[in-house]
């Protein structure tokens, strides 16, 4: 089965520190597109960041950056200079090229931005 | 702006109503999804669809069906609620195929509560 794994029910950060929540997936085909999507209280979802399987180089977007271990099928989300505003429930998640086209959605993680 | 509504942020109703849920993209997009969310859970897919009159089970299709008869327009129906329906519904919207690399754009979610 295709699967998504957010280990990290809940993490929590000081404002202005970095903080990184992990995701590993499992899946035996080699093209896909992994996100993280962001998901604030009472707000609606928004993509955060994404990275083509086929690429090497490391997504970022300003303070978000990704660590993409293909082999390991690890995708973890590097937060830097944490501000309030990143408060949200943060989902991992990928999509095949071939075969089903569908998000396939880990179970999130709650982020805490203590000030 | 891509812009998905849903017809309620909450809803209450009764087992064994019948209920619809209401999703409106203004994107033009192809392909729209129905998710439930739960703690723990994360986001599961119910149904998809492509094209107008189109439309694809996902992970759990059972005790729901959908209705698309105008290509913006995605329609969730529970034939008989029951109190195992109580949750978040989100609707996503995106285009066909790797154009913009799967990118779903999600509305602001429903709360339904089945009493």
């Amino acid at each position: 089965a295709q699967t998504v794994t957010q280990s990290q029910p809940e993490m929590s950060v000081q404002e202005a520190e970095t903080v990184t929540l992990s995701c590993t997936y499992d899946t035996s085909e080699s093209d896909y597109y992994l996100f993280w999507y962001k998901q604030p209280p009472s707000r609606q979802m928004i993509l955060v960041i994404r990275q083509e399987a086929y690429k090497q180089q490391n997504a970022t977007e300003n303070r978000f950056s990704v660590n993409f271990q293909k082999a390991a099928k690890s995708f973890s989300l590097k937060i830097s200079d944490s501000q309030l505003g990143d408060a949200a429930m943060y989902f991992c998640a990928y999509h095949l090229i071939q075969g089903a086209q569908k998000l396939v959605f880990g179970q999130g993680t709650r982020l805490t931005i203590n000030p | 702006d891509v812009k998905v509504t849903q017809s309620s942020r909450y809803l209450v109703k009764r087992t064994g109503e019948k209920v619809f849920l209401e999703c409106v993209q203004d994107m033009d997009h192809e392909n729209m999804f129905w998710y439930r969310q739960d703690p723990g859970l994360g986001l599961r897919l119910i149904y998809f669809s492509y094209d107008v009159k189109m439309k694809e089970k996902g992970d759990i299709p059972e005790g729901y069906s959908v209705s698309r008869e105008k290509k913006e327009r995605f329609s969730l129906i529970l034939e008989s609620a029951s109190t195992n329906q109580t949750s978040m519904y989100l609707c996503a919207s995106s285009f066909l195929g790797q154009a913009i690399s799967y990118e779903q754009y999600f509305g602001p979610g429903t709360r339904l509560t089945v009493t």
